[in-house]
């Protein structure tokens, strides 16, 4: 099972770019990195998925270093709107230990 | 996601009582997944279920059981409710790919309360 560790919080202003570190140190051969957000009382979206280097589409950017043990997701620009909870999951398409943790609370502030 | 439905979207019940929550799915997706939400946490997976003959455990399935009526559908029942189950209830799907990691489509959530 690979377990994720993720900060609880973060806070940041708008229009910062803000960067959320996941560690997955024991992340198996064959598995991806999937980030999604949640907004209270909404189910989670997908974000961005990622199995080495740099992955972006419009929404963020996903940084994995080649030991691939942890990986940073990257949102240009923040707004209000983006306050969410970030959640990092590690896992292969036939695993079914992928398991959404606590996530990461962020909140941005005018 | 439109494309993946829940009902009813809050229930309120007393203890001991049968519920049942229903998701739908127009996706064409083959695999399921039925979460559960409480305050401040992150989702915990109760069942799954890759096709219509396959139903599987989650981390937390005791005092759940599910149904697969069909690919689209797949409900969730809480035989004999009890208080600590009083919690907000996902359904997702994600379909099966050739490399990569599911991708999974999330309902808009049942608000479950058990007196």
């Amino acid at each position: 099972l690979a377990k994720t560790t993720q900060p609880i919080s973060m806070d940041s202003y708008e229009g910062q770019e803000v960067n959320i570190t996941c560690s997955h140190n024991n992340i198996a051969t064959n598995d991806y990195i999937t980030w999604y957000q949640q907004f209270p009382s909404q189910g989670p979206r997908f974000i961005i998925q990622g199995y080495k280097t740099k992955v972006t589409n419009e929404v963020a950017s996903l940084f994995i270093p080649a030991d691939r043990k942890s990986s940073t997701l990257s949102l240009p620009r923040v707004s209000l709107s983006d306050t969410a909870v970030y959640y990092c999951l590690v896992g292969y398409y036939n695993n079914n230990d992928m398991r959404f943790g606590a996530g990461t609370r962020l909140t941005v502030k005018p | 996601d439109a494309d993946v439905t829940q009902t009813p979207r809050n229930r309120i019940t007393k203890t001991g009582k049968r519920i049942m929550l229903e998701c739908s799915q127009t996706k064409g997706h083959d695999r399921m997944y039925w979460y559960r939400q409480d305050p401040g946490l992150g989702l915990r997976l109760i069942y799954y279920s890759f096709d219509v003959k396959d139903i599987n455990k989650g981390e937390i399935s005791d005092g759940y059981s599910v149904s697969r009526q069909a690919q689209a559908k797949f409900s969730l029942s809480l035989e004999s409710a009890i208080p600590n189950q009083t919690a907000l209830y996902f359904c997702a799907t994600s379909d099966l790919v050739t490399g990569g990691a599911d991708t999974q489509y999330f309902g808009p959530g049942t608000r479950l309360t058990v007196l």
